[in-house]
């Protein structure tokens, strides 16, 4: 099993809302990923767990929250969002972090804030 | 600071060759990835560089010369289905992907 899957696929929210995206993979990967992107920009590192354990948060705001609850599973919680956080949030994984492995990406989830 | 260039847009024929070029200037280098993204979905890898020279995988090839900070993506027999955004992304020296902006490729018939 190669592949990262994410749930929902499209979501759409007020900013009120609270809502949670979905990662998972099965192929033992230690390090899993969140990026956000843009249209027509690459994806930009949000954060990183490695061995379930928070590694590296690139400044992002307090609205969004990782969390890790297995080796196989990655939320992200969003709440009170604002329009421009509208963008494809993508899960990617690969075998560890600190090496150069490649990452597998999710199909992304396109999350729409109203 | 870090920095990754690639054209834009690019424009090929059903059929020919195209070379998509990328060059990089990091803090570090771990190796140099290629990965194609169709409008809407997600990155998916093509090619991993590391050492200098050509990396051959069916249709498409990737190069690297560490000492121009230089590579590039060679697609040949383009399908229609290659029309894509091409994502040049080099592994730092903290193992972090810096991407560049990405090269819509279009291919007519």
């Amino acid at each position: 099993d190669t592949e990262v899957t994410q749930t929902p696929k499209h979501l759409v929210m007020g900013m009120t809302n609270k809502k949670s995206l979905k990662c998972e993979q099965h192929m033992g990967h230690r390090a899993m990923y969140w990026y956000k992107q843009k249209a027509k920009k690459p994806p930009e590192l949000m954060f990183v767990y490695s061995y379930e354990k928070l590694s590296i948060n690139e400044s992002v705001p307090s609205r969004f929250s990782p969390e890790c609850p297995n080796s196989s599973l990655l939320n992200l919680h969003l709440h009170a969002l604002q329009p421009e956080d509208s963008a494809l949030y993508l899960c990617a994984s690969s075998q560890d972090q600190g090496t150069s492995d490649e990452q597998f990406f999710g199909p992304g989830t396109r999350l729409t804030v109203l | 600071g870090q920095n990754i260039d690639q054209p834009t847009e690019m424009t090929a024929t059903e059929g020919a060759i195209v070379q998509i070029n990328c060059t990089y200037q990091t803090s570090g280098f771990n190796g140099l990835f290629w990965y194609q993204q169709h409008a809407g979905e997600a990155p998916t890898f093509l090619s991993y560089n590391v050492l200098d020279g050509l990396e051959e995988k069916g249709r498409f090839s990737s190069f690297l010369s560490r000492s121009k900070g230089y590579s590039y993506l060679l697609l040949k027999e383009l399908q229609m289905k290659d029309s894509a955004s091409y994502l040049c992304a080099v592994m730092d020296s903290n193992y972090q992907l810096i991407w560049g902006a990405g090269t819509k490729l279009i291919i007519k018939p």
